[in-house]
């Protein structure tokens, strides 16, 4: 079975410059989460799709970020425009539903400069 | 709102100490308990879950209690090997889907 496919690996972007995450989820899950994990702390949730409506996204900044998930099945998660402080590994992750395991893709190292 | 506590690392060991890394949490209502563990260059996955009180999750030799009345969920493990090297993370999953994690605990086991 394919894991949590996530796409580029690393990004290194100027200060006010715009970036955009890719996140394909194991097949047939219908929940995904996207995490932002700053060096030494734990993921903290963005933002939570159950098929492409959204769930949570009470933790996202929304004048900077945004994300969406067309057809229930990919997702892409947009800085806009990035900050210093948005450098961090941005953790994409599905599961088949809410409060079961989450499966987690390799991540998205950002670096703003 | 929720939130976990793990206990601070990093947390160094000799190759078949005891180890137990401490969890505690606060929740509304029942949340599912997990432990993830990110090796070396290698992303988060699930090492053990349990979903109501007094569950016991075990894999790999780890294992953790859910225990309401404290609101811990420790991981423990009888003898570490240096392959358990790695940042362990304590998290909750509530019923409506919120999740949180704590900040992780770096275990260096060494030979």
């Amino acid at each position: 079975e394919a894991g949590v496919a996530q796409s580029p690996r690393y990004k290194i972007i100027e200060k006010r410059q715009s970036v955009a995450f890719w996140c394909n989820p194991i097949s047939g899950h219908a929940t995904l989460y996207w995490y932002q994990q700053i060096l030494g702390q734990g993921p903290k949730l963005l933002i939570q799709f159950q098929n492409n409506g959204v769930v949570d996204d009470s933790q996202l900044p929304k004048d900077r970020f945004s994300a969406e998930r067309l057809k229930g099945v990919d997702s892409t998660l947009k800085i806009q425009p990035a900050k210093l402080e948005d450098s961090a590994v941005y953790l994409c992750a599905s599961s088949l539903g809410t409060n079961t395991e989450a499966f987690f893709g390799q991540g998205t190292r950002l670096t703003v400069v | 709102g929720d939130s976990v506590t793990q206990m601070e690392g990093p947390v160094t060991l000799s190759e078949e100490a005891f180890l137990t890394i401490n969890c505690t949490y606060t929740a509304t209502g029942y949340p599912s308990l997990f432990w993830y563990v990110q090796y070396p260059g290698e992303g988060l996955q699930l090492l053990l879950k349990a979903t109501k009180a007094d569950d016991k999750g075990s894999n790999k030799g780890f294992e953790a209690t859910y225990r309401k009345e404290t609101t811990s969920f420790h991981l423990e493990k009888g003898s570490v090997q240096v392959s358990d090297s790695a940042v362990y993370f304590c998290a909750l999953y509530t019923n409506a889907g919120k999740s949180t994690f704590g900040d992780g605990t770096t275990l260096t086991v060494k030979p």
